[in-house]
């Protein structure tokens, strides 16, 4: 596709359940980024993918959170054992480098 | 670890009047980007400054890139009511950071 896709839109799942975000950047994107959002809240970085540099995991929030990216391409974020405070949207976003970045539309967890 | 940080929170202006938020970060920036939100959506790009000292301008949009490469600020003039959201700076170091964001709400 031309932009980045996110999916599921949507995931309402109970406390203490396992959670995948999926993410697919611009075809050729070499760097892939993860955001979370809370309402009416900024951007907090969770995770930053280089090409086949090691990731930078250091806005990951606990160890209940993990991200790869198979083949540079398709990532997924889990969040294991889910808790009320990890209700926000998760926003995916790839560039080309340095430059200009490109946002999914978001996945929006709501854990109850 | 590198920070952004953006001020103000929160601006609310009548329609007409002009807008600024400004962005500074602990560390050197390669460049720095700017992003609006709209409510319900996705941040989307507006403009990426990249050299010391660089003013870049997009219709009522001045986007300007401090000498250091530190600090960075957007100004609207004579503001719209198409112009509210979210503004985000994202400051480029060794990834890509983006500020806390300025709210901007718009009286008619």
């Amino acid at each position: 596709g031309a932009g980045v896709s996110q999916s599921p839109s949507n995931k309402v799942t109970e406390k203490g359940k396992d959670v995948e975000l999926r993410c697919d950047p611009i075809s050729g994107h070499t760097a892939l980024y993860w955001y979370r959002q809370s309402l009416g809240q900024g951007l907090e970085f969770l995770i930053y993918f280089q090409g086949n540099s090691a990731p930078d995991k250091s806005g990951l929030p606990s160890d209940r959170f993990s991200a790869e990216r198979t083949g540079g391409s398709v990532s997924t974020l889990t969040i294991q054992r889910t808790q009320q405070e990890d209700s926000a949207v998760y926003l995916c976003a790839s560039s080309l480098g340095e430059s200009r970045t490109y946002f999914g539309p978001g996945t929006r967890l709501t854990v109850t | 670890g590198q920070q952004v940080m953006q001020i103000p929170q929160y601006q609310h202006v009548q329609e007409g009047e002009d807008f600024t938020t400004y962005c500074n970060s602990s560390t050197t920036l390669s460049n720095i980007q700017w992003y609006k939100q709209r409510p319900g959506g996705h941040p989307v790009f507006l403009i990426q400054l990249v050299k010391s000292g660089e003013v870049k301008k997009q219709k009522r949009l001045t986007f300007q890139f401090g000498e250091a490469k530190k600090n960075s600020s957007l100004h609207i003039t004579a503001t719209q009511t198409t112009d509210v959201g979210t503004y985000f700076c994202a400051g480029y170091g060794n990834k890509l950071v983006f500020g806390a964001g300025t709210i901007l709400r718009v009286k008619s």
